[in-house]
């Protein structure tokens, strides 16, 4: 079974650029979820999708992120635009949540490394 | 509000000896926890998890951890720990109030084995 893909692996770029990230979960997980980790930290949540539509978008600077899970398959994240402080890893996670054997158990990508310069 | 604990942000430990990652949590609901790794440069595996079946879990690689409510604890143990272990380690709640099933990871706890 083929894992959580994304990509790009790493980008940088400058402050007040944009940049977008792609997420394609594991096949058949209704639920797509997109972390940051920051340096030091554990992941925090920015947005949980459920099939097409947004479960928890309360952690999500709405002012310049935004994501989209078009077709309820894969996902886009993108930042626009960028800020230093928004140097992180973006995970993204899939489950089969709300239903199948496992729902609880998120499946992480091996996330996109973006510094803002 | 559900919360997670991890007690130490580093341990060191010798190749051959046990292994404790200490874990507190706090959550409304009958909780569902995992414990995660992430090695360098690499994506979040899950090594074990608890959803209230057995208060003794096992998980991938030889690591075990015991559910204790009245502690509220999730302690993550190994009998002998060895190189590859080194990594970084997550303690998470998962609670699924509101329908969300959000999970809410710990700071993170640093293992380092030496020879």
């Amino acid at each position: 079974e083929a894992g959580v893909a994304q990509s790009p692996r790493y980008k940088i770029i400058e402050k007040r650029q944009s940049v977008a990230f792609w997420c394609n979960p594991i096949s058949g997980h209704a639920t797509l979820y997109w972390y940051q980790q920051i340096l030091g930290q554990g992941p925090k949540l920015l947005i949980q999708f459920q099939n097409n539509g947004v479960v928890d978008d309360s952690q999500l600077p709405k002012d310049r992120f935004s994501a989209e899970r078009l077709k309820g398959v894969d996902s886009t994240l993108k930042i626009q635009p960028a800020k230093l402080e928004d140097s992180a890893v973006y995970l993204c996670a899939s489950s089969s949540y709300p239903g199948g054997e496992g729902r609880d158990t998120q499946y992480f990508g091996p996330g996109t490394r973006l510094t803002v310069l | 509000a559900q919360s997670v604990t991890q007690l130490d942000s580093h341990v060191s430990v010798s190749e051959g000896t046990p292994v404790l990652l200490r874990c507190n949590y706090s959550s409304s609901y009958s909780p569902s926890l995992f414990w995660y790794v992430q090695h360098p440069n690499k994506g979040l595996q899950l090594l074990l998890k608890y959803t209230s079946a057995a208060t003794l879990v096992k998980g991938i690689n030889g690591f075990e951890a015991e559910f204790k409510k009245s502690e509220t604890s999730f302690h993550l143990t190994k009998p002998s720990a060895h190189m590859s272990d080194a990594a970084e380690y997550f303690c998470v709640v998962s609670d699924r109030a509101g329908g969300g099933n959000k999970l809410t990871f710990g700071t993170g706890t640093q293992l380092k084995v030496e020879l």
